[in-house]
This record gives structure tokens, sequence and C-alpha cells, in this order.
């Protein structure tokens, strides 16, 4: 069975002070792994994706994500928050190609100035 | 050249009436879903066609009719309305690779 869990429903940080915002997984299988973003009123964009490539993931807007198959997480790190990333966060797990995604509950950020 | 594209944005409503929400894609996507999100922004699936195939049928009420008239379509018909079916839905598509959904901005239903 596949679950996804954001441990933080929301997070607040300073402008210019890193970004945390935390997810585990299980997954029966390898999975493959996304992170998407929904700014108010908006629809979902993809910020990146693990599908078993590197471990280490780069995504847009200098976000990046580290897949730890020991720790069954896949955390969302960003080194200087911006106004502009003030959204809703989801993580996403699926366990095969074409098979179904499953999303986390996301994690509202809140960027103070 | 949007990739998915839902109409309408925003739908206004009466409780009881029949309404559809139009999802295209330009992708050549096979698989198209629809997902509800909730006021607490809770995603949750509701159909997906892979070419023009229902795969996954959750647990919907039947006022709710998916149509897929071709792969690069899936829409959406909700009969009866009820104050409940308010929320955001989401039309979503992916290729035959496991590189992510591509959604569509969403369509806020509001029944009143």
């Amino acid at each position: 069975a596949q679950s996804v869990t954001q441990l933080d429903s929301h997070v607040s940080v300073s402008e210019g002070t890193p970004v945390l915002l935390r997810c585990n997984y299980s997954s029966s299988y390898s999975p493959s792994l996304f992170w998407y973003v929904q700014h108010p009123n908006k629809g979902l964009q993809l910020l990146l994706k693990y599908t078993s490539a590197a471990t280490l993931v780069k995504g847009i807007n200098g976000f990046e994500a580290e897949f730890k198959k020991s720790e069954t997480s896949f955390h969302l790190t960003k080194p200087s928050a911006h106004m502009s990333d003030a959204a809703e966060y989801f993580c996403v797990v699926s366990d095969r190609p074409g098979n179904q995604f499953y999303f986390g509950t996301g994690t509202s950020l809140t960027v103070i100035p | 050249d949007t990739a998915v594209s839902q109409t309408p944005k925003y739908l206004v409503t009466q409780m009881g009436n029949d309404k559809s929400i139009k999802c295209e894609q330009n992708l050549g996507h096979d698989t198209m879903y629809w997902y509800k999100q909730d006021s607490k922004k809770f995603l949750k699936i509701m159909f997906s066609y892979n070419n023009k195939e229902l795969i996954i049928n959750e647990t919907v009420p039947n006022r709710f009719s998916p149509k897929s008239p071709d792969k690069a379509h899936l829409n959406l018909h909700i009969n009866s309305l009820e104050l409940g079916d308010s929320a955001v839905y989401f039309c979503a598509s992916k290729g035959t690779a496991n590189y992510g959904y591509t959604f569509g901005s969403g369509t806020r239903l509001t029944v009143v």
C-alpha cells in the first residue's frame, strides 16, 4: 500500500531564512516522489520529481529535495525563503508508472517579511 | 498553448441544478483524472480515464458522471447539485512515463 504523510500542516519562516517541509512515505515498491506547489486560487504546479535517478533532486525556484530510502523521507528544502514562496505544498507518491498518485494533506507555507 | 484547460474557472449555481465542467489536454497524454479539493485543501481522486476507458472510479455519488469523448477530453457532469459539492475540481493528465501530473487551473464550484 502507498501513502504519504506531510508532518506539518503549517510552516512559518522569515524571509531569507531556510525552508524545510517534511514528507514521509510508505510504498510497497520503489516509489516515484513529487512535490507540487499551489499558490492561492491557482492550480497545482510541479516543483520537482524523483524517479530513481539521483537522490538529490533540484527543482524550480531554488527548491530541492533529497530521497532517503532508509528514512522513507523526501523533505523539501530551500536555502532562503522569498515572499513569493508562500503557498500550499503537496508531497505525492506513486509506486510504479501508470499507477495512481497519492497526495499528502498539504503544508501551508507562510513567509514573514 | 495551455496544456490542460478547464472551463469554466468559476461556477456558482443553485442546489438541484445540473452542471458540467469541461477539460481538454493538448499534451498527447493517455490518462486523465478528476480530483476534488475541499476547503481544507485535501485532494481526493474521483475518476481516471485511460484512452477513453474508465480505470479508477472512487466512491463518488452517482450524481457525478465523467464522459470522455476522446483521449484529449474528460468532462465531468454533476446532477442534482448539493451544498456539499462546493469545492475546487481539478482536471489532470499524465503520459505513459511517470513524470507526474499536469494539472488544469481548477474550477471553483459554489452551490448556493
